[in-house]
């Protein structure tokens, strides 16, 4: 069964700092996955994604993630971090299985980014 | 302008009490979705529709029932509310097998 591990629930780090939010995930097949952020009050907004090819993807507001095939991962990375990136942070699995779009999401990790 | 408009934004309802939770999307997809974030949970997956037709339940419960009158609407009537359903529902859309996927606003729940 497909699922999406995210450890850490919250992550506090200073303004400037290097930031890294872990992911993994189980799925029989290739995955697609997806990096979304919350913001308090708001709907979640695509960040990146991954399908095929480079490992390293670059998405918006200067994020990037690395996909590891190798430990199942696809840890989330910014540097420096802002603190207008406190906000929650959700990984997520395409069923690819389905021929539809649906998601698999990790628990979120809250991240505070302290200025 | 939204361009996924959930309405409402908040509501309040007796337990044992029914309810629709309202969703429109204006992107010309052809997929919506209907997602839950609870306390307890991550988000959840709950439905997927493709041109007005159900493609993928993982809802347990026959309470939850979405009903797609327009391709651009996939409302949700929940029967019977209990406490645990509780939680913010969100509705989406994609077209299929495109990752240009949007989240509506949510509509959040809260049964007493």
């Amino acid at each position: 069964a497909q699922s999406v591990d995210q450890p850490d629930a919250h992550v506090t780090l200073y303004e400037g700092a290097s930031l890294e939010l872990r992911c993994s995930y189980s799925y029989s097949a290739a995955p697609y996955l997806f990096w979304y952020v919350q913001y308090p009050g708001q709907s979640l907004q695509f960040l990146l994604k991954y399908i095929t090819g480079d490992a390293v993807v670059k998405g918006t507001k200067g994020f990037e993630a690395e996909f590891r095939k190798s430990n199942s991962s696809f840890n989330l990375k910014k540097s420096p971090a802002h603190w207008s990136d406190s906000a929650k942070y959700f990984c997520a699995l395409e069923d690819t299985n389905t021929g539809y779009q649906n998601f698999y999401f990790g628990k979120g990790t809250s991240l505070t980014v302290i200025p | 302008d939204p361009k996924i408009i959930q309405k409402p934004k908040y509501l309040v309802a007796v337990t044992g009490s029914e309810k629709i939770l309202i969703c429109e999307q204006y992107l010309g997809h052809n997929a919506m979705y209907w997602y839950r974030q609870s306390a307890k949970k991550p988000l959840e997956f709950m439905f997927s529709y493709s041109y007005q037709k159900l493609m993928d339940n993982q809802t347990a419960s026959s309470r939850f029932q979405p009903q797609s009158s327009k391709k651009n609407h996939l409302d949700l009537q929940i029967t019977a509310l209990k406490p645990d359903d509780s939680a913010t529902y969100f509705c989406a859309s994609s077209q299929e097998r495109n990752s240009d996927y949007t989240f509506g606003s949510g509509t959040r729940l809260l049964v007493i």
